[in-house]
């Protein structure tokens, strides 16, 4: 079974640095999909970021970037000049590729790490 | 244009009664997903609907869960006899059809059994 884990449950950073989050994963499959998800207060689950596995060149949007080894099967997100809205639970997921014979009754469900809370310092 | 939306935002209920939460996706997503977001489980997921196909439950912890999705769209999750431990916060999610299409997530509702 595919499994996701985040063993940072808190992390803090300055306003304006630089922070990176950690997110390893379990899997036999070699294609699959990686995101991170942002949690706000809102409870809002917000898509930050998404990777193909199949894609050698790390995703990137704005600030957001990821760090994504395969081999390894890491997937760490880094973000540049840290704002205070960037406060919130993020979640790394992984999700395999449906075959697409199997679309229609296998859903691509998403296997979540148990979050990182991050906070921003003024 | 509008996201996915839940109702009711908070639900407070005695233990026994039943409870129905609804989901309406995004116009034009065929395929939807329920989660639970609780502190001992973390985020699971529960059931899944692609189009008019059967629904995958196997994510459905108990025989008191069940789902439905009326004509293709608004999804509702009932659960029947409510325990303290159905105490969560439920998303619901929706995307297009696809091998790895995003899944874009409601504000959900938060479930408090007493």
């Amino acid at each position: 079974a595919q499994t996701v884990t985040q063993s940072q449950p808190e992390m803090s950073v300055q306003e304006a640095e630089t922070v990176t989050l950690s997110c390893t994963y379990d899997t036999s499959e070699s294609d699959y999909y990686l995101f991170w998800y942002k949690q706000p207060p809102s409870r809002q689950m917000i898509l930050v970021i998404r990777q193909e596995a199949y894609k050698q060149q790390n995703a990137t949007e704005n600030r957001f970037s990821v760090n994504f080894q395969k081999a390894a099967k890491s997937f760490s997100l880094k973000i540049s000049d840290s704002q205070l809205g960037d406060a919130a639970m993020y979640f790394c997921a992984y999700r395999f590729s449906i075959p697409v014979s199997m679309i229609y009754n296998q859903g691509g469900k998403l296997i979540f790490g148990q979050g990182t809370e991050l906070s921003v310092k003024p | 244009g509008a996201g996915v939306s839940q109702s009711p935002s908070n639900k407070v209920t005695e233990k026994g009664k039943d409870v129905e939460l609804r989901c309406d996706p995004i116009s034009g997503h065929t395929a939807l997903y329920w989660y639970r977001q609780s502190l001992g489980q973390g985020l699971e997921f529960l059931i899944y609907f692609q189009g008019n196909s059967a629904p995958d439950k196997s994510g459905l912890p108990s025989d008191r869960f069940s789902a439905e999705r009326t004509g293709g769209s608004v999804s509702t999750l009932t659960i029947q006899r409510t325990q303290q431990e159905d105490s969560a916060v439920y998303l619901c999610a929706s995307s297009l059809a696809g091998r790895g299409e995003t899944q874009y997530f409601g504000p959900g509702t938060r479930l408090l059994v007493l």
